[in-house]
This record gives C-alpha cells, sequence and structure tokens, in this order.
C-alpha cells in the first residue's frame, strides 16, 4: 500500500495564475479531506468527500478555491487565480470508513508557494 | 464543541531521557483522541489512538498515552527519547457531527545529544 499520494510535492507560481494540486487516496478509503496548513492558523479543514460526494466544503476559504472528486482514486484542488496569502501547505487524508475512530491516513502534502 | 489544547509550543530534551508532551480536551462526551507526528518536510503520521477501548494505548515508536477523565488529559509519553523523535507533535480530536478533526496547537520537540 503506497499510502496517500499527493502531486506536486512543491508549486511555486506566480501571482495570478491557477494551480492544480492532486491526491490519489488509499484503495478502498470512502472519505477524503482536504487540509490546508499555515504558521498562522495551523490545520484546517476545507473540504470533505464521503463516496466521492462533497460532504463540507464550508472551509473553502473563497470562489477562487474548488474541489472535484470525480471516481474514487483520485481528486483534485484547484486554486484559480491564485493569491501570495494562498502560501501553505496542504494536506489530503483519506479515512476507511465514516466513523472518526476508523483513522486518517494523510498523504506528504503539497507546499505552494505564490509570489 | 469538541476542543484540545497542547500546553507547550516547544519541549527539549537529552536524548536518552523521558518525554512528556501534555494535552488538555474539552469535550461534552467521552471523545476520540488522537496523537498526529509531523516530521521536518514530511506528512501527518498517527502514532495512536484512543477510542474508549483501554485508557492506555500503545502506539509506534514506543510512545503511549494515557486517556484520564477525571483530569480531561491525553498526555503523550516516551520512556527514552531518540534523536530520530524530534518533530512536531500534534493532539487531535474529531469534531462530533462534523466530520473534522481539530487539530492542537502543536507541540515542537527537540532533541540534545
Amino acid at each position: 500500500d503506497a499510502g496517500v499520494i499527493q502531486s506536486p510535492r512543491h508549486e511555486v507560481t506566480e501571482m495570478g495564475q491557477e494551480v492544480t494540486l492532486r491526491c490519489k487516496p488509499i484503495s478502498g478509503h470512502n472519505s477524503l479531506f482536504w487540509y490546508r496548513q499555515t504558521m498562522m492558523r495551523g490545520l484546517e479543514l476545507l473540504i470533505y468527500f464521503n463516496n466521492n460526494v462533497p460532504i463540507d466544503d464550508s472551509g473553502m476559504p473563497e470562489d477562487r478555491f474548488s474541489a472535484k472528486m470525480p471516481n474514487a482514486s483520485f481528486s483534485t484542488l484547484k486554486i484559480q487565480p491564485s493569491e501570495p496569502r494562498d502560501s501553505a501547505v496542504y494536506f489530503c487524508a483519506s479515512r476507511p470508513g465514516r466513523r472518526d475512530t476508523d483513522g486518517y491516513t494523510f498523504g506528504s502534502g503539497t507546499r505552494l508557494t505564490v509570489v | 464543541a469538541q476542543s484540545v489544547t497542547q500546553l507547550d509550543s516547544h519541549v527539549s530534551v537529552s536524548e536518552g531521557t523521558p518525554v512528556l508532551l501534555r494535552c488538555n480536551y474539552s469535550s461534552s462526551y467521552s471523545p476520540s483522541l488522537f496523537w498526529y507526528v509531523q516530521h521536518p518536510n514530511k506528512g501527518l503520521q498517527l502514532l495512536l489512538k484512543y477510542t474508549s477501548a483501554a485508557t492506555l494505548v500503545k502506539g509506534i515508536n514506543g510512545f503511549e498515552a494515557e486517556f484520564k477523565k477525571s483530569e480531561t488529559s491525553f498526555h503523550l509519553t516516551k520512556p527514552s527519547a531518540h534523536m530520530s523523535d524530534a518533530a512536531e507533535y500534534f493532539c487531535v480530536v474529531p469534531r462530533q457531527g462534523a466530520q473534522k478533526l481539530v487539530f492542537g496547537q502543536g507541540t515542537r520537540l527537540t532533541i540534545n545529544p
């Protein structure tokens, strides 16, 4: 099991450009989460999918952010247009079922720098 | 609402000495609790989890934590620190009904040779 796979590991882009972050969850996991980590705000949940359906996107900061999960093995987080304040580490996590006690597995993250 | 407070932002110990990372939780019911570790430029790895089965939980890399309801605590301990333990540690509680993990502020553990 390769775990949760995120790409790219690092992304540097100019303000105004579109950025797409990718995530492949663990096979068989039904729930997928996107988190953002910054020094100021720590780890924040952006959006949560269950069985490929977005359940809670209340953490998405603004309309510039969008996330999709077209199938059980792939999800994207898109920022368009990007801004310097979007610079952060973005983590994807997956979980086997709907219970919190099932345990979350995190990917290694994508470090985004917007200049 | 559920929350966790990590009492120390930074802990420094010498190699071979015990480690204690403190976490207090706030919840109206008996929650699940987790400890995650994040090594520099790495993702988050689950160290251990409490799910009401046993109050003393053993995790990976020699870590363990004890759930104490009377003290609303879930402190992380290790008898003997190793250099490879240097990392950021997060105490985490799931927010009931929200499918959301609530992270503590993190404790940075430094190991001195």
